[in-house]
């Protein structure tokens, strides 16, 4: 497709429940980024893929935080035990080459953790 | 990568041009200034981007002055929904960077009627 899916839209979770995220990138992108924004104008890289291999991973946190690319499915972002300050819109990218100006957001998934 | 600074507002009637400004004093020679927008929570958009000449596209213009050290994106017909928070990154484009964008910011941009 020509656009980045992101599911689900919003994600209702109770602190210490699992929160799975999952991003579809753009047909024949092969590079995946993952970010979240917490409050509204903050945002933090979390992690990258080029295919289903880890990019970058320093943004990840090492406790709890998980994401996988595998071949012909979406790429997934999880979160075991979730706690309250997870709570943020998390945005997934695509990419054809890693360059800056060529990633493509998509809307969005919003956590909310109560 | 250099830090960026940008106003945190600021308003534009509609239809007259805006200027975002952007002040990247410790900017390197190989580091390039990219602009994008966020409308309303939907994902970041890329607008353009430059190293030391004026760029122009179909979206905006970007003035890079001769020291480098500063930049503004100009919208020059701004209408509602240019109505978006507006983030000037500067960052290499070496390819072991991995590409990730570092927001600062923004500038919160609101087109009045």
């Amino acid at each position: 497709g020509e656009e980045v899916a992101q599911t689900p839209k919003h994600l209702v979770r109770g602190e210490g429940q699992k929160a799975k995220l999952y991003c579809a990138p753009i047909k024949g992108h092969s590079y995946v980024f993952w970010y979240q924004q917490v409050l509204k104008n903050e945002f933090k890289f979390l992690i990258s893929f080029q295919n289903e291999n880890v990019f970058d991973e320093t943004g990840m946190p090492k406790e709890r935080f998980s994401a996988k690319c595998l071949p012909n499915s979406p790429c997934s972002l999880e979160i075991q035990a979730t706690k309250l300050e997870d709570s943020a819109v998390y945005f997934c990218a695509s990419s054809q080459r890693v360059e800056v100006h060529e990633q493509y957001f998509g809307p969005g998934t919003r956590l909310t953790v109560t | 990568d250099a830090k960026t600074t940008q106003p945190p507002s600021m308003d534009c009637a509609e239809g007259r041009a805006a200027n975002l400004p952007c002040n990247h004093s410790t900017i390197s020679g190989n580091e390039y200034v990219y602009w994008y927008r966020q409308i309303h929570s939907q994902g970041p958009q890329y607008i353009i981007h430059g190293l030391k000449n004026n760029e122009t596209n179909e979206m905006a213009s970007l003035i890079i002055t001769e020291d480098r050290k500063s930049s503004t994106l100009i919208l020059p017909h701004a209408t509602l929904r240019d109505t978006a928070v507006y983030y000037c990154i500067v960052m290499v484009r070496e390819w072991n960077q991995g590409g990730k964008l570092i927001f600062g910011q923004g500038t919160e941009l609101s087109v009045k009627p």
